[in-house]
């Protein structure tokens, strides 16, 4: 299976500054056939099933506030919210479908 | 939009079988675009992704779960179901059913449905 690790376990940023979340895949989850890095993020408030955010790594989901925004290649991704606000306390995912086997990471929880 | 509901017993006895059916509303079970699938949540834990099928009935099982789970799909009912077989106190979670967009992320999930395995 890829193992999908996130990093850090949990962080605390001030409301309007920048939070940065990193996803690291034990083998890299790009498709050379069509150029897309096969990993997604997903948003988790409690009591609440996950929102998916971001998928091709990079492509906002309809509706998701332009402040999310996904980056990286490879084995190696960022899941950046540019001025954190009230509502976006929860716990963010990543999730890689390259493999028939899908795997999430640990989960990051975000607090103010 | 199209809504996802999960239901089914919430409490289960030990080696015994859970069972849980996925109503798909406002929308069709029926597409190529679209797959469908289980992901459960431990309390307090982390996703992990069960299975997932096509309305034609191609499946595809977490290997570390596939002895023991069964997914099927009613396209008459739009419906597809979770059967997962000799259950232990591990196997306790929140169960959601989700869409998968092209086999691969999943863009709309139900709310979940709390299953405690106990006797």
């Amino acid at each position: 299976d890829i193992v999908m690790t996130q990093s850090p376990d949990s962080l605390a940023v001030s409301l309007g500054e920048r939070a940065t979340i990193n996803c690291k895949s034990s083998q890299s989850v790009f498709h050379s056939s069509n150029n897309k890095n096969y990993l997604a993020w997903y948003q988790q408030k409690p009591g609440q099933p996950p929102k998916l955010l971001i998928y091709w790594a990079s492509t906002r989901e309809s509706g998701v506030p332009d402040r999310f925004s996904g980056s990286g290649s490879g084995t190696d991704f960022t899941l950046t919210i540019g001025s954190l606000q009230a509502e976006d306390v929860a716990v963010y995912y990543c999730h890689q479908y390259y493999s028939s086997t899908q795997t999430f990471g640990q989960g990051t929880k975000l607090e103010i | 939009q199209l809504q996802l509901q999960e239901s089914g017993p919430g409490l289960v006895k030990p080696s015994e079988t859970l069972s849980l059916t996925c109503t798909v509303s406002d929308g069709s079970i029926n597409s190529s675009t679209y797959y469908w699938g289980w992901i459960r949540q431990p309390p307090g834990k982390g996703l992990e992704w069960i299975g997932t099928i096509h309305s034609g009935g191609s499946t595809y099982y977490n290997p570390s779960l596939k002895s023991r789970v069964i997914i099927s799909v009613d396209t008459s009912k739009n419906q597809f179901s979770l059967n997962m077989r000799s259950v232990t106190a591990a196997d306790t979670a929140v169960f959601y059913c989700a869409r998968l967009r092209w086999h691969g992320y999943f863009d709309l999930w139900g709310r979940g449905t709390l299953v405690t395995v106990s006797s």
